[in-house]
């Protein structure tokens, strides 16, 4: 079975620095997809980014962006020039390229510092 | 993007009694659906995967009797939970995935369930 780990359970960074969140994953497929959310406090489910395995290079998506390794099976946001708007929980999530149910990691929550 | 709408968003209800969730797509077809469950602090954990026209799939330890699932057309499933007790107090949320949307999941509002 996947499973997704994430060690911190808490993050702080100040306005406008840089965070990194963590995540690492335990899989024995080749393809697969990874995921980070964010969930404000509405609890809404929003997409951050989204990487596929077999794309060596890293997303990007504005201000966020991930280092992956697969062989490492890691798999960390970079959230850079941080706002206030980002504090939330994150998630990062698995899922098996042919399997579209996703599993989760226990979550980080980041908090923003003004 | 794709919207999924969750229905309620809040709900009390007694014990003993059930209530009913739904989960729509409103501008795509959704082939699979999935249920969560999130516990207040805590990660979402897939309580079953929903296919329309056929009976779900449940995830170990999911009482499937306790949570009935249907997905009756490609835009609609629904997660009822019968005979409530407290412990069913919990927040649920579906997803659904569209085969066009590249994998990405889009997630519904959630559903804060409150037994008493």
């Amino acid at each position: 079975a996947q499973t997704v780990t994430q060690s911190q359970p808490e993050m702080s960074v100040q306005e406008a620095e840089t965070v990194t969140l963590s995540c690492t994953y335990d899989t024995s497929e080749s393809d697969y997809y990874l995921f980070w959310y964010k969930q404000p406090p509405s609890r809404q489910m929003i997409l951050v980014i989204r990487q596929e395995a077999y794309k060596q290079q890293n997303a990007t998506e504005n201000r966020f962006s991930v280092n992956f390794q697969k062989a490492a099976k890691s798999f960390s946001l970079k959230i850079s020039d941080s706002q206030l708007g980002d504090a939330a929980m994150y998630f990062c999530a698995y899922s098996a390229y042919n399997n579209n149910d996703m599993r989760f990691g226990a979550g980080t929550r980041l908090t923003v510092k003004p | 993007g794709a919207v999924v709408s969750q229905h309620p968003s809040r709900v009390i209800c007694k014990s003993g009694t059930s209530v009913k969730i739904e989960c729509r797509s409103l501008d795509f077809q959704a082939t699979t659906m999935f249920w969560y469950r999130q516990f207040p602090k805590k990660s979402l954990m897939l309580m079953a995967t929903s296919n329309e026209g056929s009976k779900a799939t449940y995830e170990q330890g999911v009482e499937k009797d306790k949570f009935l699932i249907n997905h009756a057309s490609l835009t609609l499933s629904t997660l009822t939970v019968t005979s409530a007790h407290p412990e069913d107090s919990s927040f649920y949320i579906c997803s659904a995935f569209w085969e066009g949307s590249n994998t990405e999941a889009f997630f519904g509002q959630g559903t804060r369930l409150t037994v008493v």
